[in-house]
């Protein structure tokens, strides 16, 4: 089975700083995809960013990029020019495409932006 | 932009009860899913539905869940006798197709079981 690690449980950055948040997971496959959803206080599950395994250049969405190293097993989230509407529950997800659409999560990266 | 809703938000219940938690997917959407997120834990996924029946469920998803598509636009999870352990906030997703699409989620309905 897959699973999915994140070892930050908290990170905090300055508004207009660069912060990188971990994540790895594990697997036997060769073809997956793996995504950072962001969860804000109202609670709703916001996709921020994906990133298909078969690609070797790492996905950007303006100023959120991820550090793909699929050798380490390790998918990254860059958020640059942090901004007070990026503090939110980061949670990291993988996706098999062979076996079944279910996303495994890991445990969540809560975001503090200070001002 | 066209997005998942979720009703009713909050939802109290007693154990024991039936509750019904309803997901109004993204009108081009054929995949469907529920999650669920037990305070302070990982979310998990619970079962996801295609062409009406179920296509995979998790060890979670047991006897006293199930879904249903009643209508064009509807999709709902039922839980028969709600136990005090399925407190959590759960939520629907949906997505055009299955692996190689992004499944986009709805608000989630927080359930409290007393």
């Amino acid at each position: 089975a897959q699973t999915v690690t994140q070892s930050q449980p908290e990170m905090s950055v300055q508004e207009a700083e660069t912060v990188t948040l971990s994540c790895t997971y594990d697997t036997s496959e060769s073809d997956y995809y793996l995504f950072w959803y962001k969860q804000p206080p109202s609670r709703q599950m916001i996709l921020v960013i994906r990133q298909e395994a078969y690609k070797q250049q790492n996905a950007t969405e303006n100023r959120f990029s991820v550090n793909f190293q699929k050798a380490a097993k390790s998918f990254s989230l860059k958020i640059s020019d942090s901004q007070l509407g990026d503090a939110a529950m980061y949670f990291c997800a993988y996706r098999s495409v062979a076996s079944g659409s279910r996303l495994t999560f890991g445990e969540g990266t809560q975001l503090t932006v200070n001002p | 932009e066209p997005e998942v809703t979720q009703t009713p938000s909050h939802q109290v219940t007693q154990m024991g009860q039936e509750v019904i938690l309803r997901c109004v997917p993204i009108s081009n959407h054929l995949y469907f899913y529920w999650y669920r997120q037990i305070l302070g834990q990982k979310v998990e996924f619970l079962v996801s539905f295609y062409n009406n029946e179920i296509s995979e469920k998790s060890e979670i998803f047991d006897d006293q869940f199930s879904v249903e598509r009643p209508d064009g636009s509807n999709f709902t999870l039922k839980i028969r006798s709600t136990k005090l352990e399925d407190s959590a906030m759960y939520f629907c997703a949906s997505s055009v197709m299955g692996a190689q699409e992004t499944q986009y989620f709805g608000p989630g309905t927080r359930l409290l079981v007393l």
